[in-house]
């Protein structure tokens, strides 16, 4: 069974820095989809990233980035110039490709930002 | 566009009653939606996976006969915890995913469950 592992529970970072959020994954299928989804004190589940598993190039969305290694099964998410409104929790999570195309959570990273 | 609902945001029941959560997708067709579980600062659990007109999939572990899903139309699924019991009082979360951007699911607020 596909496993998502987020290894840090909480991190902090000061405002306006770079914070990099851990995941790794474990998966027989070569096509996948990966998601980092922000889920702020209100518990609604916002969409941050997504890539494609087939797409060598990470994907990017304004400040935020991914490092997708596909042979190491890992998949980092950076935040650049981080604001007050980045603190959340954020969680990794894994895509089935075919069925009903579930989702698999990982355990969560809480982030702070520091002012 | 992509708007997911749910009612209510938060119910109080008695221990033994029974109690309705809805989820609708307010402005898309969606093919299958999706129920989620989570406690205090734990990550979401998927409890069951439904399709429209047909019977829930339910996850490992998850009780079929006490949380009973619905999903009548492509517009909205119902789960239902019967018998309720403390152990039951948790954030329940539905997501729907549509038809045209298949890869991505769409996430309701949430509805906090409270069973005194």
């Amino acid at each position: 069974a596909q496993t998502v592992t987020q290894s840090q529970p909480e991190m902090s970072v000061q405002e306006a820095e770079t914070v990099t959020l851990s995941c790794t994954y474990d998966t027989s299928e070569s096509d996948y989809y990966l998601f980092w989804y922000k889920q702020p004190p209100s518990r609604q589940m916002i969409l941050v990233i997504r890539q494609e598993a087939y797409k060598q190039q990470n994907a990017t969305e304004n400040r935020f980035s991914v490092n997708f290694q596909k042979a190491a099964k890992s998949f980092s998410l950076k935040i650049s110039d981080s604001q007050l409104g980045d603190a959340a929790m954020y969680f990794c999570a894994y895509r089935y490709t075919s069925g009903t195309y579930k989702y698999i959570f990982g355990t969560g990273t809480r982030l702070k930002v520091l002012a | 566009g992509a708007v997911v609902s749910q009612h209510p945001s938060w119910v109080i029941c008695k221990s033994g009653t029974s109690v309705k959560i809805e989820c609708r997708s307010l402005d898309f067709q969606a093919t299958t939606m999706f129920w989620y579980r989570q406690f205090p600062k734990q990550s979401l659990m998927l409890m069951a996976t439904s399709n429209e007109g047909s019977k829930a999939t339910y996850e490992q572990g998850v009780e079929k006969d006490k949380f009973l899903i619905n999903h009548a139309s492509l517009t909205l699924s119902t789960l239902t915890v019967t018998s309720a019991h403390p152990e039951d009082s948790s954030f329940y979360i539905c997501s729907a995913r549509g038809t045209v951007s298949s890869y991505e699911q769409y996430f309701g607020p949430g509805t906090r469950l409270t069973v005194t």
